[in-house]
């Protein structure tokens, strides 16, 4: 069936250093969502992106959306302690099921 | 406007028990998704209403759950005799259809 994969699972990083989280779709998507949850806390939509090749920036969040649309990225520019949490890419399995990505933890030493 | 709610934050049961748990979804979302959350790990679809139309079931993990939204609102998820394997968070959502989903705050299960 289709799978979703994220790695890495885990990423410890110093404050101010970047970081980036990869997602790949064993086949083609339609478009991809980035959620981010806070320790203890429940996912929160960040941004979804549809078009092929697509680039979105929040700050110092930068998405990318692979040219064949099975792959995507999120990277973090000189990372904060606010940015701790897992990060999870999710996919549609159908016009309305998400399949969620395993997700990458992010620990920020300050 | 309100978020998703959930009830009970936390609940602890023993094994063997029925629990309850409720979500209320933000007003005017007709798509709501149940899903699990064990400790460290991804999301696991449940259940997925959409109007009036019937549920998709096709995650729910043994006959031992349940779920129904009365009225296109609130929705309920019941876990008969429950088993210490069923201790997770559980998540509810809801969204507008294709769009983003809004998620709950969830409800801790944990089965002694």
């Amino acid at each position: 069936g289709q799978q979703v994969m994220q790695i890495p699972q885990y990423q410890h990083v110093q404050e101010g250093e970047d970081f980036t989280t990869y997602c790949n779709s064993s086949t083609t998507l339609s478009n991809i969502q980035w959620y981010k949850q806070r320790p203890g806390g429940h996912p929160v939509f960040l941004i979804q992106l549809v078009k092929s090749g697509e680039v979105k920036k929040q700050k110092r969040l930068t998405f990318q959306f692979g040219e064949a649309k099975k792959n995507s990225s999120l990277h973090i520019t000189a990372t904060q302690t606010t940015d701790v949490g897992t990060y999870f890419c999710a996919g549609p399995l159908s016009s309305y099921k998400l399949i969620f990505g395993s997700g990458t933890r992010l620990l920020v030493r300050p | 406007g309100a978020g998703v709610s959930q009830s009970p934050s936390n609940k602890v049961t023993e094994k063997g028990k029925d629990v309850e748990l409720r979500c209320d979804p933000i007003s005017g979302h007709t798509a709501l998704y149940w899903y699990r959350q064990s400790l460290g790990q991804g999301l696991e679809f449940l259940i997925y209403f959409q109007g009036n139309s019937a549920p998709d079931k096709s995650g729910l993990p043994s006959d031992r759950f349940s779920a129904e939204r009365t009225g296109g609102s609130v929705s309920t998820l019941t876990i008969q005799r429950t088993q210490q394997e069923d201790s997770a968070v559980y998540l509810c959502a809801s969204s507008s259809g294709r769009a983003e989903q809004y998620f709950g705050p969830g409800t801790r299960l944990t089965v002694t």
